[in-house]
């Protein structure tokens, strides 16, 4: 199983909504990442977990919150967004975060700020 | 930031054809990998060439790494409509330091039937 499952595949919000995206992977993997696309872009690095403790911060704002209850499961809160951080937020897992290889990509959770 | 930078931005060829993108980079690299994108949905993995590797070659797909000139080429043969997507290529510029990748801006492929 080479799966990375994101959820929810879609999600509208307003400015002031809380919510949540999740990330989950049953690889054994222990590194996972966040990344960030937004339109006719190249990804860009969020935040990296390795063996559940957040070691990259990408200076993000703080409006987006990660959060890695377990090796298999990130998530991602999101309070107070602004319209500019509509985008595809995508989801990766690698195997060894101190060894280079693979990303695994989940589909992508296209949100959309209102 | 940016690493790479592929060109050409878009490419677009009947099926049969061979398609060849290109990819330039700025720093030292550990690995580089080529992925493959279908109209803004997950990336896929298509290939991984190590810094002391100079040739790769995965089914259809020829990667060549010629780290002198910073640069690699990805060649897909016998183009098909199924590989029309964005083909972006990633440096692994940390050498195994949390693993991060560096995407450059990405080749467009349309492939018409």
């Amino acid at each position: 199983d080479t799966e990375v499952t994101q959820t929810p595949k879609h999600l509208v919000m307003g400015m002031t909504n809380k919510k949540s995206l999740k990330c989950e992977q049953h690889m054994g993997h222990r590194a996972m990442y966040w990344y960030k696309q937004k339109a006719k872009k190249p990804p860009e690095l969020m935040f990296v977990y390795s063996y559940e403790k957040l070691s990259i911060n990408e200076s993000v704002p703080s409006r987006f919150s990660p959060e890695c209850p377990n090796s298999s499961l990130l998530n991602l809160h999101l309070h107070a967004l602004q319209p500019e951080d509509s985008a595809l937020y995508l989801c990766a897992s690698s195997q060894d975060p101190f060894l280079s290889g693979v990303k695994y990509f989940g589909a992508g959770t296209r949100l959309s700020v209102l | 930031s940016q690493q790479g930078e592929e060109d050409p931005q878009a490419l677009s060829i009947q099926e049969g054809e061979n398609a060849t993108m290109n990819c330039s980079y700025k720093t030292s690299i550990n690995n580089l990998q080529w992925y493959r994108q279908n109209s803004g949905r997950g990336l896929v993995h298509l290939i991984l060439i190590r810094s002391n590797e100079r040739e790769k070659h995965s089914g259809r797909l020829r990667v060549t790494l010629d780290t002198s000139k910073k640069s690699s080429s990805l060649l897909i043969t016998a183009s098909r409509a199924a590989d029309t997507a964005s083909y972006f290529c990633a440096t692994d510029t940390y050498g195994g330091s949390q693993g991060n990748l560096i995407f450059g801006k990405g080749t467009k492929l349309s492939v018409k039937p």
